[in-house]
């Protein structure tokens, strides 16, 4: 398995564009995690998965933010419109039994 | 609800100096508590989890129950060991069952100088 696939590596975008993150989970396992890690506040937990069924999006900052997991092997992360403060790495992670696999991450830079 | 503090932001020691790193976690079930590091623009890796209770790259870490501690520790210091690490609790109730969500400390990032 390639581990966790994530897409594109780099986004840079200007303020008000729609931007889709996407993430490839390894195959088995059942839960997905979608995290956010800035310098001023870490690693921030947006939303997960349970089986492609959303468990707990507290961590969703806005409306903004909204996450889809149409099957077991696919995810997306968009956000519309985007704003400069969403500039951040987001991972992606999945697990089984508990450990947790990351992906590379996404490096999102809105101007 | 659980949680995980990480009390240092920073750390820095010295080649060859002992270090460790601080975990504090709460939680009313029972825990499995991991350590993850993540070097320069890399992505996050796992490095220990408590239940393995072993050695990797010099680090252990003990799960300490009473004082809901889990420390990183290494005796030696190594200039490759500077990176962002972070501690992680994966919740289970009382019948074993997962609760599935991976909560993660603030981080601390280790600096080991020449």
């Amino acid at each position: 398995d390639a581990g966790v696939i994530q897409s594109p590596r780099h986004e840079v975008t200007e303020m008000g564009q729609e931007v889709t993150l996407r993430c490839k989970p390894i195959s088995g396992h059942d839960y997905l995690f979608w995290y956010r890690q800035t310098m001023m506040r870490g690693l921030e937990l947006l939303i997960y998965f349970n089986n492609n069924v959303p468990i707990d999006d507290s961590g969703m900052p806005e409306d903004r933010f909204s996450a889809k997991m149409p099957n077991a092997s696919f995810s997306t992360l968009k956000i519309q419109p985007s704003e400069p403060r969403d500039s951040a790495v987001y991972f992606c992670a999945s697990s089984f039994r508990g450990l947790a696999f990351f992906g590379q991450g996404t490096r999102l830079t809105v101007v | 609800a659980q949680r995980v503090t990480q009390p240092e932001k920073l750390l820095s020691v010295f080649k060859g100096a002992p270090v460790e790193l601080k975990c504090n976690y709460s939680y009313s079930g029972s825990p499995e508590l991991f350590w993850y590091v993540q070097y320069s623009r890399q992505r996050l890796q796992l490095l220990l989890r408590h239940i393995s209770r072993e050695s990797i790259k010099g680090f252990t870490a003990d799960l300490n129950k009473g004082e809901t501690s889990f420390h990183l520790k290494k005796p030696f210091a190594q200039e490759e060991d500077s990176a962002m690490y972070y501690c992680a609790l994966h919740p289970y109730n009382a019948g074993g069952t997962s609760y599935g969500k991976l909560t993660f400390g603030q981080g601390t990032i280790l600096t080991v100088h020449p």
